[in-house]
C-alpha cells in the first residue's frame, strides 16, 4: 500500500511562491495523486489532480516527477486565506485504496 | 445545488446511547464516502459507496458502526452504542465518479460522546 508523508507545518509570507511537497513511495501503477485544502470547521476541498508530469489549474500547479514516488503542491503568490492544512491523497480506482496524508499546516504571515 | 448536506452538524450524547448521522448527496452524483476525523488519526475513510452499493468498508471500526444508503439521495451513519472514543467530525462526501474523481465535501457533523 501507498504511504503518504507530508511536512506538518510551513510558514511563508504573502506573495510568495509556497511548495508542499508529499512522499508516496510505494505508488502504485493506477495511483493518481490529489491535494485538498481544509479550513477549520469545514470539509476538505479539492485543489488539483495529476497522474504524471506537471498539472497546471487557475489556483495551483502540480509537479509530479518521472518515477512518481513525490509530488509537490506549488502555491504561486499566496495570501492570507491560503492559510489552511493541505492532504495529500494517493488513490487507484483499480482496488478502491484511498491513502490520505495526515495534513501540512501552512500558515502565511503578512 | 446546496452541496452536500450533512445533519446535524453538532450532535452530543451520552455513553450507550444510539447516534445516526445523515447526508445528502449531490444530485447526480454516484459515489458516496463517509470519513472520520480526529487530531490524533486524521482524516480516515470509513466507506465507500458506489450506486448505492457498499464497495469498501473495511474502514468501519468495529460492529458498532453500520452505514446505510438506501437510495441515491440519502445515507445514514449509525453507531450503536457510541462511545466517546466516537468523538471525532464525521464527513460525508459525493462524487461524479469513483475514488479518483473529485470529491465533494459537507460541512462535516460534529459528535461528542460524553
Amino acid at each position: 500500500l501507498a504511504k503518504t508523508t507530508q511536512p506538518i507545518s510551513m510558514d511563508s509570507y504573502e506573495g510568495q511562491e509556497v511548495n508542499i511537497t508529499c512522499s508516496h513511495n510505494n505508488i502504485a501503477t493506477n495511483d493518481y495523486i490529489t491535494w485538498y485544502q481544509q479550513f477549520p470547521s469545514q470539509g476538505p476541498r479539492f485543489i488539483i489532480q495529476g497522474y504524471k508530469t506537471k498539472v497546471t489549474n487557475e489556483v495551483a500547479s502540480l509537479f509530479i516527477p518521472a518515477d512518481r514516488k513525490s509530488s509537490t503542491l506549488s502555491l504561486p503568490r499566496v495570501s492570507l486565506s491560503d492559510t489552511a492544512v493541505y492532504y495529500c491523497l494517493v488513490a487507484a480506482d483499480s482496488n478502491y485504496q484511498l491513502i490520505w496524508g495526515a495534513g501540512t499546516k501552512l500558515i502565511i504571515k503578512p | 445545488d446546496a452541496g452536500v448536506i450533512q445533519s446535524p452538524r453538532h450532535e452530543v450524547t451520552e455513553m450507550g446511547q444510539e447516534v445516526t448521522l445523515r447526508c445528502k448527496p449531490i444530485s447526480g452524483h454516484n459515489s458516496l464516502f463517509w470519513y472520520r476525523q480526529t487530531m490524533m488519526r486524521g482524516l480516515e475513510l470509513l466507506i465507500y459507496f458506489n450506486n448505492n452499493v457498499p464497495i469498501d468498508d473495511s474502514g468501519m471500526p468495529e460492529d458498532r458502526f453500520s452505514a446505510k444508503m438506501p437510495n441515491a439521495s440519502f445515507s445514514t451513519l449509525k453507531i450503536q452504542p457510541s462511545e466517546p472514543r466516537d468523538s471525532a467530525v464525521y464527513f460525508c462526501a459525493s462524487s461524479s465518479g469513483t475514488v479518483n474523481t473529485e470529491a465533494f465535501f459537507g460541512q462535516g457533523t460534529r459528535l461528542t460522546v460524553v
